[in-house]
């Protein structure tokens, strides 16, 4: 079946523009993870949802970012007013746990480079 | 707050050998710990998926073993091939924000012909 599919997969924003990054879970899958992954680093946790209610937004660097999952299944992370700093791959991973331990599916990511 | 350790940074061995990584993490009351394989450019791969009850599991030429009291976790990868290289990630989430799944920096891996 298929996968984790993430959308663009690669982006050049110029710093100040907006940014949208689409995740499409795996069907049936309730548990949604967005990371942030820095070049040479391990992914850093930015935010979690349950169907669409975001339970874990903690690791989110800042108010320029935003994620939602309005109907339990798509999800959008958006990043307002785009800095160099967030220059990073962004992994998106779902599982079809509601609860740990979970076992996590990850996508191929989208690698975003501000400019 | 969990903090994860991987040992070494990166590696670089003759193809057939036998090898291990090492994960060490801060925190013992997890719920399991999960090793993941990632190729440049690429998501993550699931290898193994520990429980907090078990002491290891297998799958193929790969055995990952947990000392929870410890606070490690090894990657033990048998009869190593070119096709191993990648950049091997161990992460154990905490009962504490168990959602918030914490990575290490990865064992880079080359494994030469």
């Amino acid at each position: 079946g298929a996968g984790v599919s993430q959308s663009p997969r690669y982006k050049v924003a110029k710093r100040g523009q907006d940014v949208a990054l689409r995740c499409d879970p795996i069907s049936g899958h309730v548990s949604l993870f967005w990371y942030q992954q820095a070049l040479g680093q391990g992914p850093e946790f930015l935010t979690y949802f349950q169907n669409e209610a975001q339970l874990d937004k903690s690791g989110l660097p800042s108010d320029r970012f935003f994620a939602e999952r309005p109907e339990g299944s798509v999800s959008t992370l958006k990043i307002q007013r785009t800095q160099q700093e967030d220059s990073a791959v962004y992994l998106c991973a779902s599982s079809s746990k509601v609860g740990p331990p979970y076992e996590q599916y990850f996508g191929p990511g989208t690698r975003l480079t501000v400019t | 707050k969990q903090e994860v350790t991987q040992i070494p940074a990166a590696l670089s061995v003759p193809e057939g050998e036998n090898l291990v990584l090492n994960c060490s993490f801060t925190d013992s009351a997890i719920y399991n710990l999960q090793w993941f394989r990632q190729d440049p450019g690429k998501g993550l791969t699931s290898l193994l998926l520990i429980q907090s009850s078990q002491r290891e599991q297998t799958s193929g030429r790969l055995n990952a073993s947990l000392d929870k009291s410890s606070g490690r976790s090894t990657l033990y990868i048998a009869a190593s091939q070119p096709g191993d290289s990648a950049t091997y990630l161990c992460a154990p989430p905490g009962y504490s924000s168990a959602s918030k799944i914490i990575f290490g920096s990865g064992t880079r891996l080359s494994i030469r012909p």
